[in-house]
């Protein structure tokens, strides 16, 4: 029963550094997305992917990357950590398109520091 | 700018009440809105939808009202239990007939809901 499984749970990085949040499911979903969530806000779209192969930004891109070489992983990667990257992140996933209303499954998500 | 807003950042109801959990929103090309319950430490799981078509949908404690006129919706968890004490999102999204923009959805901040015994 494992869905969305994410990568590590906690981290801390220095201002400057990089590093990939792992994320993968096992319920066969084309598309997968992975969100931010600051202190006492909403979850924000950072990027999306709606198949292997392709990806496209999401509402707040900057700073980030993906690739979606696989149908189970959709990795994200933070190039020259800043301060205002320290958030939680979450991975997700769906069978269709979750505009659509097709329900939006969420890893357990991945605590970020940047000092 | 937000287009979905909880304007109550939490909502304490006691044991075996009602709770009615509000949001607005304000693109009028959301059709389809949902509710995610998220406990600390953990993601956010799925709780209920409604689609734009419908102005009520029900799911055992669990009923959402759709006022597209107003556009509001609300959550109302009858009884509330000690379980529920959660972080409750409204979510919503604007179709794929929509054309163009980002897939997912658009959340709101969320309202904490304490249920006291």
């Amino acid at each position: 029963n494992a869905g969305v499984t994410q990568t590590p749970k906690f981290r801390i990085l220095k201002i400057g550094q990089s590093m990939t949040l792992q994320c993968a499911q096992d319920m066969n979903h084309n598309y997968m997305y992975w969100y931010r969530q600051d202190p006492g806000m909403g979850l924000k779209l950072i990027y999306y992917s709606v198949g292997a192969g392709i990806t496209d930004k999401g509402e707040v891109p900057n700073g980030y990357n993906v690739s979606r070489s696989t149908t189970e992983d959709f990795p994200l990667r933070l190039e020259l950590a800043a301060p205002s990257q320290t958030s939680v992140y979450f991975c997700a996933s769906s069978y269709s398109s979750g505009r659509s209303g097709n329900t939006i499954y969420f890893g357990e998500g991945s605590w970020l520091t940047v000092v | 700018d937000q287009q979905v807003k909880q304007n109550s950042p939490s909502l304490s109801v006691q044991e075996g009440r009602i709770s009615i959990l509000n949001c607005d929103y304000t693109n009028s090309m959301f059709d389809y809105f949902l509710w995610y319950k998220k406990y600390p430490a953990e993601g956010p799981t799925f709780l209920i939808s409604i689609s734009s078509i419908k102005d009520k949908n029900e799911d055992g404690r669990f009923t959402v009202f759709l006022n597209k006129s107003a556009k509001h919706l609300s959550l109302h968890i009858v009884p509330s239990q000690p379980g529920d004490s959660a972080v409750y999102f409204c979510a919503a999204s604007d179709g794929v007939y929509s054309g163009g923009g980002a897939d997912g959805l658009t959340f709101g901040k969320g309202t904490h809901l304490i249920i006291q015994p």
